[in-house]
């Protein structure tokens, strides 16, 4: 079956650097994306990772290891308003995204 | 660019009415839309894809003639849940693809439905 598998939460300190990992296991992979979700909102897109290695957008950065099924993404210098719920997502085969459950970020002054 | 839009933002109506939810991609033509669900701190459950002109194509366990999907047209797709309970109560969030480059889905501000 296709999974996505990344922490429930997280918690870490204003100006800090946090890392959330996602293991997915799709049949066929034609990508990884990473959205960010402010409580009661949509889904805005941060990245998209389709070959090894990493991508960096700013205080932002996505990681991603094809023959280990695994990606993290990197936030650097923590600000409050990254408290949000950060969704990981493979697209397979058929260009469906398989969406994980998200983990939420808690950022504390 | 790559905007979408949704309406209404939220709706509140009586059990056994139906609710109609309009997706429109304002700048760009959206050859895919697809609708999700989400429920309280849970993650987007896909209900459904739909290519213009074409019947939409259902998730396992989504019930088509309770959530009907029109796609009729490059910009706009509309999900209307008939006969609303209680259980729909939900987050519904449209995206639209415009089939380009990774297929990347934009997303719409969601639409906040209340039956009571």
């Amino acid at each position: 079956g296709q999974n996505i598998d990344q922490p429930t939460e997280m918690t870490a300190t204003e100006g800090a650097i946090v890392q959330i990992n996602c293991t997915y296991q799709t049949s066929g992979f034609n990508g990884l994306f990473w959205y960010q979700q402010h409580a009661g909102e949509a889904p805005t897109f941060l990245s998209y990772n389709v070959l090894d290695g990493l991508e960096e957008k700013g205080r932002f950065s996505s990681f991603l290891s094809r023959s280990k099924g695994y990606s993290y993404l990197l936030l650097k210098e923590l600000q409050m308003k990254d408290s949000a719920s950060y969704l990981c997502a493979a697209m397979d085969s058929n260009y469906q995204l398989i969406w994980g459950a998200g983990t939420k970020l808690i950022i504390k002054p | 660019g790559a905007v979408v839009s949704q309406h209404p933002s939220w709706v509140i109506c009586k059990s056994g009415t139906s609710v109609k939810i309009e997706c429109r991609s304002l700048d760009f033509q959206a050859t895919t839309m697809f609708w999700y669900r989400q429920f309280p701190k849970q993650s987007l459950m896909l209900m459904a894809t739909s290519n213009e002109g074409s019947k939409a194509t259902y998730e396992q366990g989504v019930e088509k003639d309770k959530f009907l999907i029109n796609h009729a047209s490059l910009t706009l797709s509309t999900l209307t849940v008939t006969s609303a309970h209680p259980e729909d109560s939900s987050f519904y969030i449209c995206s639209a693809s415009d089939g380009s480059s990774y297929n990347e889905q934009f997303f719409g501000p969601g639409t906040r439905l209340t039956v009571l």
